[in-house]
């Protein structure tokens, strides 16, 4: 099974300020990996694909990038609605699709 | 409005059984593939199942093989899994998910709002 370790578990930032989350995969995932935005009591909501690619309705301001075993979503400038949990997801070893444990961005 | 909406969640005793429902609007789920995944409470999200969108082929985690049953009803438009021998540690909010392709991706594009499932005695 792929692990997928996220950090720093927390991330207590300001509006406005830039996040970078960080997802380090125990074996190479190429550039199968996605990210996901939870809040509490939410379903997780789709954000990024493909390590770069925005889902549909994804504002600009969210970015992925990365290859191989790491890979960070950054948010250039933190709104008041993006603080919530983050999780990776890779699917490089599908059907054993794994998430990573999750960072919570905290104002 | 395209949505999903999970529902049979309840409390079931160990070594029980139970169907969840997601029942899908806005869509038809014969043109993307669908999944299962489930989240304990504090917890992060585990997938579970996946069935392709002829309903053809399904996929299991080792956790649930054997276990738990994936299907869909696409005259209803609903997705299910039935889930035998519960055991304590699959208490969990349970999604269905859509998957961002007709052909399984493991991409989860859209969501449902979870359904809680207790097992206990």
């Amino acid at each position: 099974e792929i692990v997928l370790t996220q950090s720093p578990a927390t991330l207590s930032l300001s509006p406005g300020e830039r996040a970078t989350l960080s997802c380090r995969a125990s074996q190479n995932v190429a550039s199968y990996l996605a990210w996901y935005q939870q809040k509490p009591g939410q379903a997780p909501r789709f954000l990024i694909y493909g390590v770069s690619n925005r889902a549909t309705g994804t504002p600009a301001r969210f970015s992925g990038s990365g290859s191989g075993t790491d890979f960070t979503l950054s948010i250039s400038s933190l709104e008041p609605e993006d603080f919530a949990i983050y999780y990776c997801q890779q699917r490089s070893d599908w059907p054993r699709v794994t998430f990573g444990g999750g960072t919570k961005v905290e104002i | 409005q395209v949505q999903l909406v999970e529902s049979g969640g309840g409390v079931v005793q160990p070594g029980g059984s139970l169907r969840l429902s997601c029942a899908a609007s806005g869509f038809s789920l014969s043109a993307y593939a669908m999944h299962w995944v489930r989240q304990a409470p504090g917890k992060g999200l585990e997938w579970l199942t996946v069935i392709a969108a002829d309903g053809r082929d399904k996929k299991y985690a080792d956790s649930v093989k054997g276990r738990f049953t994936i299907s869909k009803d696409s005259s209803e438009n609903t997705l299910y899994v039935h889930m035998g021998s519960l055991r304590v540690d699959d208490t969990a909010v349970y999604y269905c998910a859509r998957d961002l392709r007709r052909i399984a991706d493991y991409y989860f594009d859209l969501w449902g709002q979870g359904t809680l499932v207790t097992v206990s005695s």
